[in-house]
C-alpha cells in the first residue's frame, strides 16, 4: 500500500462551523504534514509531525489545530476558519529518518468556506 | 529564506516535442524532488535525486541534481496529451530545523496541443 487517503474529498464550511480533515497512511512512515496550497501556486507547510509529536508549525493560526491519534492517522481540526481559508489541503507522509525518502502526498481535500 | 527560482512559468508545446525546465536555487539543497500535479488532485513525486551530479530516469522522464548542488533540470521526451499538468520541483534538506521541510519552485504549466 503505496497510498496517503485523505477524506472527505470536498468540504463547503460556514465560518462558525467545525470541522475535520483526516489523513491515514500505511506505508510505515512515521512522519506526517499538512500543506495548504491555492490555485496554481506551490504547497505551502503548514504542520510536521514526526513519530506522532509536532515538530514543525509554520506560525498557522490557531483556527487550525492538527492531532496525530496513532502513527497511521493525520487529522486537521477547523474552527472559525474565514473564506480566505478556501483552498486545497493535503496531507503528506515520508520515512522519518530520511524525510525526503518516500514523501507521498494524498490527493487532497477541497475546502470551501462561505 | 530559500528560495526556487523555477522555468518557465508555462510552456505550450506539440505532441511529440521534448520539454525542458529547470529550478535554481540561491543556497544548497541535497535532496531535490520532481513532482506532477493534475487539476483537483495531490502532487505526485516523479524523480527524487539525493545526490549532486545524478542523473536519473522515469520512462520518457529524466532528471538531473546540479553539481553544485544550487539546481536541477527535468526533461521530458516525446509529450503526450497526458503530460498536461504542472510540474514542481522541491528542494530539501535533511536534519535540524529544516526537517521534514520542502522548498517548492512556483512550477511550470504544461500544456500539449494535440
Amino acid at each position: 500500500d503505496t497510498e496517503v487517503t485523505q477524506t472527505p474529498k470536498h468540504l463547503v464550511m460556514g465560518m462558525t462551523n467545525k470541522k475535520s480533515l483526516k489523513c491515514e497512511q500505511h506505508m510505515g512512515h512515521r512522519a506526517m504534514y499538512w500543506y495548504k496550497q491555492k490555485a496554481k501556486k506551490p504547497p505551502e507547510l503548514m504542520f510536521v509531525y514526526s513519530y506522532e509529536k509536532l515538530s514543525i508549525n509554520e506560525s498557522v493560526p490557531s483556527r487550525f489545530s492538527p492531532e496525530c491519534p496513532n502513527s497511521s492517522l493525520l487529522n486537521l481540526h477547523l474552527h472559525a476558519l474565514q473564506p480566505e481559508d478556501s483552498a486545497l489541503y493535503l496531507c503528506a507522509s515520508s520515512r522519518p529518518d530520511r524525510p525526503h525518502y518516500g514523501y507521498t502526498f494524498g490527493s487532497g481535500t477541497r475546502l470551501t468556506v462561505v | 529564506g530559500q528560495q526556487l527560482n523555477q522555468s518557465p512559468q508555462s510552456m505550450f508545446i506539440q505532441e511529440g516535442e521534448d520539454v525542458s525546465m529547470n529550478c535554481t536555487s540561491s543556497s544548497i539543497f541535497n535532496t531535490w524532488l520532481w513532482y506532477k500535479q493534475d487539476p483537483g488532485e495531490g502532487p505526485v513525486l516523479l524523480i527524487a535525486l539525493y545526490k549532486a551530479g545524478e542523473l536519473t530516469s522515469n520512462g520518457r522522464l529524466t532528471a538531473q541534481f546540479g553539481i553544485t548542488r544550487k539546481d536541477s533540470f527535468l526533461n521530458i521526451s516525446a509529450s503526450i496529451p497526458s503530460d498536461v499538468g504542472i510540474y514542481f520541483c522541491a528542494g530539501a534538506n535533511a536534519g535540524g530545523t529544516s526537517y521534514g521541510k520542502l522548498t517548492f519552485g512556483q512550477g511550470t504549466i504544461l500544456t500539449v496541443h494535440p
